[in-house]
Protein backbone atom coordinates (compact mmCIF):
# COMPACT_ATOMS: atom_id res chain seq x y z
CA UNK A 1 0.00 0.00 0.00
CA UNK A 2 1.07 3.56 -1.11
CA UNK A 3 1.92 5.92 1.98
CA UNK A 4 -0.02 8.44 0.42
CA UNK A 5 -2.87 7.45 -1.72
CA UNK A 6 -4.76 10.14 -4.41
CA UNK A 7 -6.87 9.60 -7.32
CA UNK A 8 -4.63 10.56 -10.08
CA UNK A 9 -8.04 11.76 -12.10
CA UNK A 10 -8.06 13.56 -14.23
CA UNK A 11 -10.75 15.74 -13.50
CA UNK A 12 -11.95 17.55 -16.36
CA UNK A 13 -14.62 20.42 -15.06
CA UNK A 14 -15.87 23.69 -16.68
CA UNK A 15 -14.90 27.25 -15.00
CA UNK A 16 -17.08 28.14 -12.22
CA UNK A 17 -17.26 24.25 -11.22
CA UNK A 18 -16.65 22.89 -7.43
CA UNK A 19 -14.47 20.32 -7.68
CA UNK A 20 -13.15 18.13 -4.93
CA UNK A 21 -9.51 16.05 -4.25
CA UNK A 22 -9.29 12.90 -1.77
CA UNK A 23 -6.23 11.63 -0.14
CA UNK A 24 -5.28 8.99 1.91
CA UNK A 25 -2.46 8.44 4.33
CA UNK A 26 -1.28 5.11 5.70
CA UNK A 27 0.85 6.22 8.52
CA UNK A 28 -1.20 6.89 11.84
CA UNK A 29 1.87 9.11 13.41
CA UNK A 30 1.63 11.32 10.19
CA UNK A 31 2.31 15.00 11.73
CA UNK A 32 1.67 17.83 9.16
CA UNK A 33 0.03 17.59 5.72
CA UNK A 34 -0.05 20.13 2.95
CA UNK A 35 -1.82 20.48 -0.86
CA UNK A 36 0.79 21.38 -3.42
CA UNK A 37 0.12 22.36 -6.87
CA UNK A 38 2.29 21.75 -9.61
CA UNK A 39 2.13 22.56 -13.01
CA UNK A 40 3.37 21.03 -15.97
CA UNK A 41 7.40 20.32 -15.94
CA UNK A 42 7.74 23.10 -13.12
CA UNK A 43 8.66 22.48 -9.09
CA UNK A 44 5.70 21.89 -6.93
CA UNK A 45 4.49 25.18 -4.95
CA UNK A 46 2.88 24.91 -1.35
CA UNK A 47 -0.68 25.75 -1.66
CA UNK A 48 -1.60 25.82 1.96
CA UNK A 49 -1.25 23.62 4.91
CA UNK A 50 -3.69 21.54 6.35
CA UNK A 51 -5.71 21.54 9.97
CA UNK A 52 -7.45 19.18 11.74
CA UNK A 53 -9.50 22.08 12.53
CA UNK A 54 -9.88 22.58 8.86
CA UNK A 55 -8.93 26.05 6.82
CA UNK A 56 -10.07 27.59 4.14
CA UNK A 57 -7.68 30.25 1.79
CA UNK A 58 -10.16 31.66 -0.28
CA UNK A 59 -11.68 29.69 -3.18
CA UNK A 60 -9.71 26.75 -1.96
CA UNK A 61 -10.94 24.64 1.50
CA UNK A 62 -8.88 21.85 2.89
CA UNK A 63 -10.10 19.17 5.15
CA UNK A 64 -8.38 17.00 7.67
CA UNK A 65 -9.94 13.44 9.31
CA UNK A 66 -7.20 12.00 11.57
CA UNK A 67 -9.21 8.97 12.55
CA UNK A 68 -10.09 8.22 9.06
CA UNK A 69 -6.44 9.52 7.74
CA UNK A 70 -8.43 11.34 5.21
CA UNK A 71 -7.28 14.81 3.72
CA UNK A 72 -9.03 17.16 1.04
CA UNK A 73 -8.90 19.92 -0.80
CA UNK A 74 -12.18 21.51 -2.37
CA UNK A 75 -11.52 24.10 -5.22
CA UNK A 76 -15.10 26.75 -5.76
CA UNK A 77 -15.91 28.53 -8.37
CA UNK A 78 -12.56 27.18 -10.80
CA UNK A 79 -10.13 28.94 -12.75
CA UNK A 80 -8.77 28.23 -16.02
CA UNK A 81 -5.37 29.00 -14.26
CA UNK A 82 -6.16 26.08 -11.51
CA UNK A 83 -5.34 23.31 -14.44
CA UNK A 84 -2.59 21.55 -12.36
CA UNK A 85 -1.82 18.21 -10.51
CA UNK A 86 -2.18 18.91 -7.15
CA UNK A 87 -0.15 17.03 -4.94
CA UNK A 88 -1.28 15.32 -1.27
CA UNK A 89 1.61 15.53 0.80
CA UNK A 90 2.29 14.24 4.56
CA UNK A 91 5.09 14.85 7.12
CA UNK A 92 5.23 11.04 8.50
CA UNK A 93 7.79 11.66 11.43
CA UNK A 94 7.17 11.95 14.64
CA UNK A 95 10.81 13.41 15.16
CA UNK A 96 10.13 15.95 12.76
CA UNK A 97 12.99 15.13 10.44
CA UNK A 98 11.04 17.20 7.63
CA UNK A 99 10.64 14.24 5.10
CA UNK A 100 7.68 14.40 3.35
CA UNK A 101 5.90 12.05 1.13
CA UNK A 102 4.49 12.93 -1.87
CA UNK A 103 0.88 11.58 -3.50
CA UNK A 104 0.93 10.67 -6.73
CA UNK A 105 -0.94 13.85 -7.68
CA UNK A 106 -4.21 14.61 -9.11
CA UNK A 107 -4.65 16.29 -12.30
CA UNK A 108 -7.07 19.20 -12.95
CA UNK A 109 -8.05 20.57 -16.16
CA UNK A 110 -10.59 23.06 -16.19
CA UNK A 111 -12.16 24.10 -19.40
CA UNK A 112 -13.71 27.15 -20.55
CA UNK B 1 8.72 33.57 -0.13
CA UNK B 2 12.17 32.26 0.43
CA UNK B 3 14.23 31.37 -3.08
CA UNK B 4 15.80 27.87 -4.29
CA UNK B 5 17.83 28.15 -7.54
CA UNK B 6 19.05 25.53 -8.63
CA UNK B 7 21.53 24.71 -11.74
CA UNK B 8 21.52 23.97 -14.15
CA UNK B 9 18.08 23.80 -15.06
CA UNK B 10 19.03 21.12 -18.38
CA UNK B 11 21.62 18.65 -19.25
CA UNK B 12 21.95 16.43 -21.21
CA UNK B 13 25.10 13.64 -20.90
CA UNK B 14 26.65 10.73 -22.64
CA UNK B 15 25.78 7.34 -20.63
CA UNK B 16 29.30 7.03 -18.00
CA UNK B 17 29.83 10.44 -16.98
CA UNK B 18 29.09 12.35 -14.07
CA UNK B 19 26.98 15.40 -13.42
CA UNK B 20 26.48 17.53 -10.60
CA UNK B 21 23.59 19.27 -9.56
CA UNK B 22 23.77 22.87 -7.49
CA UNK B 23 21.41 23.59 -5.04
CA UNK B 24 21.36 26.85 -3.09
CA UNK B 25 18.87 28.76 -0.84
CA UNK B 26 19.69 32.56 -2.02
CA UNK B 27 17.96 34.70 0.95
CA UNK B 28 18.08 32.20 4.30
CA UNK B 29 19.92 29.91 5.44
CA UNK B 30 19.09 26.16 5.40
CA UNK B 31 20.44 23.85 7.41
CA UNK B 32 18.33 21.04 5.87
CA UNK B 33 18.21 20.62 2.44
CA UNK B 34 15.81 17.46 0.68
CA UNK B 35 16.60 15.73 -3.05
CA UNK B 36 14.20 14.05 -5.42
CA UNK B 37 13.74 12.52 -8.14
CA UNK B 38 10.52 12.30 -10.17
CA UNK B 39 10.10 10.31 -13.08
CA UNK B 40 7.43 11.58 -15.73
CA UNK B 41 3.67 10.65 -14.64
CA UNK B 42 4.70 10.12 -11.24
CA UNK B 43 5.42 11.72 -8.24
CA UNK B 44 8.36 13.37 -6.23
CA UNK B 45 10.08 10.20 -4.65
CA UNK B 46 12.58 11.20 -1.69
CA UNK B 47 15.93 10.35 -2.13
CA UNK B 48 17.59 11.89 0.80
CA UNK B 49 18.47 14.41 3.47
CA UNK B 50 21.47 16.64 3.33
CA UNK B 51 22.70 18.26 6.58
CA UNK B 52 25.10 20.61 6.35
CA UNK B 53 28.29 19.33 7.66
CA UNK B 54 27.56 15.94 8.17
CA UNK B 55 26.92 13.43 5.97
CA UNK B 56 23.26 12.63 4.06
CA UNK B 57 20.79 10.46 4.88
CA UNK B 58 19.62 8.12 1.87
CA UNK B 59 16.42 6.57 1.60
CA UNK B 60 15.61 2.93 1.19
CA UNK B 61 16.64 1.66 -2.37
CA UNK B 62 19.02 4.55 -3.02
CA UNK B 63 23.20 4.37 -3.95
CA UNK B 64 25.05 6.11 -1.96
CA UNK B 65 28.17 5.61 -3.86
CA UNK B 66 25.96 6.85 -7.23
CA UNK B 67 24.69 9.87 -5.68
CA UNK B 68 26.68 11.77 -4.23
CA UNK B 69 25.61 14.55 -1.63
CA UNK B 70 27.46 17.37 -0.67
CA UNK B 71 26.03 20.02 2.05
CA UNK B 72 29.23 22.14 2.55
CA UNK B 73 27.31 25.28 3.51
CA UNK B 74 24.24 26.87 4.72
CA UNK B 75 22.80 28.14 1.44
CA UNK B 76 24.80 25.18 -0.93
CA UNK B 77 23.98 21.22 -1.22
CA UNK B 78 24.95 19.76 -4.46
CA UNK B 79 24.15 16.07 -5.87
CA UNK B 80 26.30 14.50 -8.29
CA UNK B 81 24.96 11.45 -10.57
CA UNK B 82 28.19 9.84 -10.71
CA UNK B 83 28.51 7.15 -14.08
CA UNK B 84 25.15 8.29 -15.10
CA UNK B 85 23.17 5.85 -17.25
CA UNK B 86 19.90 6.33 -19.18
CA UNK B 87 17.61 5.04 -16.76
CA UNK B 88 18.94 7.60 -14.37
CA UNK B 89 17.34 10.46 -16.57
CA UNK B 90 14.82 12.26 -14.64
CA UNK B 91 13.61 15.44 -13.28
CA UNK B 92 15.84 16.32 -10.07
CA UNK B 93 14.30 18.64 -7.55
CA UNK B 94 16.12 19.86 -4.29
CA UNK B 95 14.33 21.50 -1.31
CA UNK B 96 15.35 23.74 1.46
CA UNK B 97 13.74 24.15 4.90
CA UNK B 98 14.32 27.45 6.09
CA UNK B 99 13.34 27.20 10.02
CA UNK B 100 15.02 25.34 12.88
CA UNK B 101 11.92 25.99 14.85
CA UNK B 102 8.60 27.75 15.19
CA UNK B 103 6.10 27.53 11.89
CA UNK B 104 8.60 27.91 9.70
CA UNK B 105 9.69 24.86 10.41
CA UNK B 106 8.04 22.58 8.50
CA UNK B 107 7.85 24.64 5.50
CA UNK B 108 10.27 23.43 2.41
CA UNK B 109 10.48 25.50 -1.08
CA UNK B 110 11.89 24.13 -3.76
CA UNK B 111 14.17 24.68 -6.01
CA UNK B 112 12.57 25.18 -9.79
CA UNK B 113 14.27 21.54 -11.12
CA UNK B 114 17.38 20.00 -13.28
CA UNK B 115 15.93 17.82 -15.96
CA UNK B 116 18.76 15.20 -17.12
CA UNK B 117 18.89 13.17 -20.22
CA UNK B 118 21.47 10.60 -20.47
CA UNK B 119 22.01 9.59 -24.15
Amino acid sequence: RKEVEQDPGPFNVPEGATVAFNCTYSNSASQSFFWYRQDCRKEPKLLMSVYSSGNEDGRFTAQLNRASQYISLLIRDSKLSDSATYLCVVNPSPGNTGKLIFGQGTTLQVKP
Amino acid sequence: GAVVSQHPSRVICKSGTSVKIECRSLDFQATTMFWYRQFPKQSLMLMATSNEGSKATYEQGVEKDKFLINHASLTLSTLTVTSAHPEDSSFYICSARAGTSGPSYNEQFFGPGTRLTVL
